[in-house]
């Protein structure tokens, strides 16, 4: 009940398309839900993040689409670049013994194509 | 400010031999995550400290594992004896905020055990 399940495990876009990332949970006691971005040799770094509260996130050209009856939640990369081929996880934050606790998906490889 | 350093970036060793993992948090950040990735399992959480006090080590894999901070600024993962199957990225993470939602990765240490 703690997962969070990421899908694709790998995605290739052409340059200018849409990149989508899905995940699904199950615990409704999960509260924040972000989205960490990984390049190669370094550590995952917050790229957005979004509360069960609202529906929709946009920064730029990273947008967060949430369905919370669905108990899901994308991560939308409108004109992909070759800058953006990175790791995607997807996280989901639960308040327990104390502390928030990050659960993340299992990333998702994102190459854009020029 | 420089982020959380790591050292070393990169470790080589032979099983059984004793591998120490040294973390930095940002100045000011009070709570410290150690993490462990593998193709395998993804990003795990080890065990995570708040005001250099082990708050939750549930996720230390096993008695060869430890993990100290003996002060705000500093922060060790210790495997003795080290074993083939630890071989994976360790991160360590700081966060700031209270519910230490915005986690702050550092760079990462590549182990080998061979």
């Amino acid at each position: 009940q703690q997962q969070v399940k990421q899908s694709p495990q790998s995605l290739i876009v052409q340059k200018g398309g849409i990149s989508i990332i899905n995940c699904a949970y199950e615990n409704t006691a999960f509260d924040y839900f972000p989205w960490y971005q990984q390049f190669p040799g370094k550590g995952p770094a917050l790229l957005i993040a979004i509360r069960p509260d609202v529906s929709e996130k946009k920064e730029g050209r990273f947008t967060i689409s949430f369905n919370k009856s669905a108990k899901q939640f994308s991560l939308h990369i409108m004109d992909s670049q070759p800058g953006d081929s990175a790791t995607y996880f997807c996280a989901a934050s639960l308040v327990g013994g104390g502390y928030n606790k990050l659960i993340f998906g299992a990333g998702t490889r994102l190459a854009v194509h020029p | 400010d420089a982020g959380v350093i790591q050292s070393p970036r990169h470790e080589v060793t032979e099983m059984g031999q004793e591998v120490t993992l040294r973390c930095k948090p940002i100045s000011g950040h009070n709570s410290l995550f150690w993490y462990r990735q593998t193709m395998m399992r993804g990003l795990e959480l080890l065990i995570y400290f708040n005001n250099n006090v082990p708050i939750d080590d549930s996720g230390m894999p096993e008695d060869r594992f430890s993990a100290k901070m003996p002060n705000a600024s500093f922060s060790t993962l210790k495997i003795q004896p080290s074993e083939p199957r630890d071989s994976a990225v360790y991160f360590c993470a700081s966060s700031q905020d209270r519910a230490q939602e915005t986690q702050y990765f550092g760079p990462g240490t590549r182990l080998l055990v061979l």
